[in-house]
């Protein structure tokens, strides 16, 4: 079925690294992906998605490229900073029957920036 | 601040109990979609509610049970609880019933219930 993998945490970084997050899909059909940041102690929050093959997501400094040829979504920032310091979930949509739908997530990795 | 809220949020109950937890959708949106968080399964979906019907169903335990109201707020209803029950329980709600031909509608969630079931 429908899966996403993503690499495992913590990651680590010093302030002002360069961060890439990997994840990788496995999907039947043409989904939608996302990825989504939770903050120590708070829910999900939407960080960037990409409805199509080669669009490119982006928001706060942060960017994915939907490749479909890799089934990659990787998240990347050219500087971090303290205050990304959060767990990162990709995420894929899953249609189902009758239009209902679900998101599909993998398992999250722990970022932790270091001044 | 995403516009969802849910009460309460935490809850320590105790093993057997029943408990319910309340969503509110961001004003306007019409679904409803619980999941679960918890260390070892992870963020897992459980039901999708539409405009007051059930419109997506996945691992959710016969336990467990949801509905949503006319004034479009949802409660999920947890019983016979069981220790493998502690976790985070997210809401979140998206604007259109129908997910988009490519999936491609936002999920906004809220800040989640955490159950403790002691």
């Amino acid at each position: 079925g429908d899966s996403v993998t993503q690499m495992e945490g913590p990651v680590t970084l010093s302030e002002e690294a360069f961060l890439t997050i990997n994840c990788t899909y496995t999907a039947t059909g043409y989904p939608s992906l996302f990825w989504y940041v939770q903050y120590p102690g708070e829910g999900l929050q939407l960080l960037l998605k990409a409805t199509k093959a080669d669009d490119k997501g982006s928001n706060k400094g942060f960017e994915a490229t939907y490749r479909k040829e890799t089934t990659s979504f990787h998240l990347e920032k050219g500087s971090v900073q303290v205050s990304d310091s959060a767990v990162y979930f990709c995420a894929l949509s899953f249609l189902l029957d009758n239009q209902g739908g679900k998101l599909i997530f993998g398992q999250g990795t722990e970022l932790s920036v270091k001044p | 601040d995403s516009g969802v809220t849910q009460t309460p949020k935490h809850l320590i109950t105790a093993t057997g109990q029943r408990v319910t937890l309340r969503c509110s959708p961001r004003s306007g949106d019409l679904s409803v979609y619980w999941y679960q968080q918890s260390l070892d399964q992870g963020l897992q979906f459980l039901i999708q509610y539409y405009n007051g019907e059930e419109r997506a169903k996945g691992n959710i335990l016969e336990r467990f049970s949801a509905q949503q109201f006319p004034d479009l707020h949802s409660e999920l209803n947890l019983s016979s609880l069981e220790l493998g029950d502690s976790a985070l329980y997210f809401c979140a709600s998206s604007p259109r019933g129908g997910f988009g031909l490519a999936g491609e509608e936002t999920q906004y969630f809220g800040p989640g219930t955490r159950l403790l079931v002691l």
